[in-house]
């Protein structure tokens, strides 16, 4: 089956550490890209990459970092800079080119810091 | 600064009548259109799209709108089932600009009434 995994599905960690979200892809989509979503507002762009080793920042980039060394592969740090950590992350990939498509979305993970 | 907005949080709709989701941008660069469907705590999934050359693209109940001098778009679904009760999301893009960042808006939460 072909998709896009998030893990884990929930994540609890202390307020001052770095926490590292997982995305992985199998549909052989070159851009990869990084959501939050909180209560009440719609989904907002943290970082995105379109091609292996290369990333750039969404709009809300401060206190979070990406590494992409391959294609299949997507992490997300939270870091303890990030003074709302607290959400519901969203990874998704597409295909980059020409014509109609969309992104397709993983499950999510609810981070939760205390 | 909202480029994407849905100013209705919530929508309620009896069962089998027409249920229209409304959606107004901003940026005129804006060129590609999607709806995404989403239940709680699970990544969105795609449901249209549209592209600003057509005013209209359907799919099965689904059917979505575009007034590219209005900046707005609108999603009918007809008719109205159980398991359209959702949040659904506009989304933005400008494709033809080499961007395909996608902008969301805050989302509507359609429910349908049996």
């Amino acid at each position: 089956d072909g998709g896009i995994t998030q893990s884990p599905k929930y994540l609890f960690r202390k307020e001052g550490q770095n926490v590292t979200l997982s995305c992985e892809q199998n549909l052989n989509h070159d851009a990869m890209y990084w959501y939050r979503q909180d209560p009440g507002q719609g989904l907002r762009l943290i970082y995105y990459s379109q091609i292996v080793n290369d990333f750039q920042k969404g709009d809300i980039a401060e206190g979070y970092s990406v590494s992409r060394e391959k294609k299949e592969s997507f992490p997300l740090t939270v870091t303890s800079a990030q003074k709302n950590p607290t959400a519901f992350y969203l990874c998704a990939s597409s295909i980059v080119g020409t014509g109609d498509y969309e992104q397709y979305f993983g499950p999510g993970t609810r981070l939760t810091v205390t | 600064d909202q480029q994407v907005k849905q100013n209705s949080p919530s929508l309620s709709v009896q069962e089998g009548r027409i249920s229209i989701l409304n959606c107004d941008y901003t940026n005129s660069m804006f060129d590609y259109f999607l709806w995404y469907k989403k239940y709680p705590a699970e990544g969105p999934t795609f449901l249209i799209s549209i592209s600003s050359i057509k005013d209209k693209n359907e799919d099965g109940r689904f059917t979505v709108f575009l007034n590219k001098s209005a900046k707005h778009l609108s999603l009918h679904i007809v008719p109205s089932q159980p398991g359209d009760s959702a949040v659904y999301f506009c989304a933005a893009s400008a494709r033809g600009f080499g961007n395909e960042k996608l902008t969301f808006g805050t989302g509507t939460r359609l429910t349908i009434i049996p």
